[in-house]
């Protein structure tokens, strides 16, 4: 069974500039959900799509964006890019319904550098 | 206000030995979950074991078990006859949220402790 898969794996921008990162979850699952991992910050939740819809939303400014396809495959799309958004962007997928007992499974992540 | 606390900075362990890694949460919800994942230096964020606040035993999961202490708060990871490739970053993370629709569902994470195996 193929794990999450994220896209690309390592990236750099230049500030102002905009990037769109991509993961397709475990066969089966329709909750996708993205971190957020800084050395200063830690882990910080993004949002949370299910079935195609936001579910929840972390503390990002509007940058910050998200969508699901109808596949569950998701995008998240950050605009006019800061020093500060140099990250390590984690997706992570689970079934997502009939409660959280759920196990998450996170994808290998996509470090961007911004320059 | 922290909800999930790993105070131990760094941890060291003799291989084959075990070790103890500490979490303790913060939560006024009566139904959460508890995870704990590994992550090396290639980012991967690695499922471990899972414990719901409802479950009555200790999970267990290989070498890994949870030692859960409800009344104090606490959900400590044990890993049993370390070895070299669980150096590694160890994260305690909470979820909360609707336990039936499993709408609003999110983790929070600690700060995570780097475990160093000796050979």
């Amino acid at each position: 069974k193929a794990g999450v898969t994220q896209t690309p794996r390592y990236l750099i921008k230049t500030r102002g500039q905009q990037v769109t990162l991509s993961c397709s979850p475990i066969s089966g699952h329709r909750s996708v959900s993205w971190y957020q991992q800084t050395p200063g910050q830690g882990l910080q939740f993004l949002f949370e799509y299910f079935s195609e819809t936001q579910r929840n939303k972390g503390n990002f400014p509007g940058r910050f964006s998200g969508r699901q396809f109808s596949n569950s495959r998701s995008e998240m799309n950050v605009s006019t890019l800061e020093l500060g958004d140099s990250a390590l962007y984690l997706c992570a997928s689970s079934l997502g319904q009939q409660g959280w007992k759920n196990t998450i499974y996170f994808g290998e992540g996509s470090w961007l550098t911004v320059v | 206000a922290q909800k999930i606390t790993q105070t131990q900075p760094g941890m060291f362990v003799q291989e084959k030995e075990a070790v103890t890694l500490d979490c303790t949460y913060d939560t006024s919800d009566q139904s959460y979950g508890l995870f704990w994942y590994k992550q090396p230096s290639s980012g991967e964020m690695i499922f471990l074991i899972y414990q719901g606040s409802y479950d009555e035993q200790n999970a267990t999961e290989g070498r890994y078990s949870l030692n859960f202490q409800k009344a104090r708060k606490s959900a400590n990871l044990v890993i049993s006859a370390s070895q070299l490739g669980d150096s590694a970053m160890y994260f305690c993370a909470m979820r909360e949220g609707d336990p039936i629709t499993g709408a609003n569902s999110k983790l929070t994470f600690g700060k995570g402790i780097t475990l160093s195996v000796r050979p």
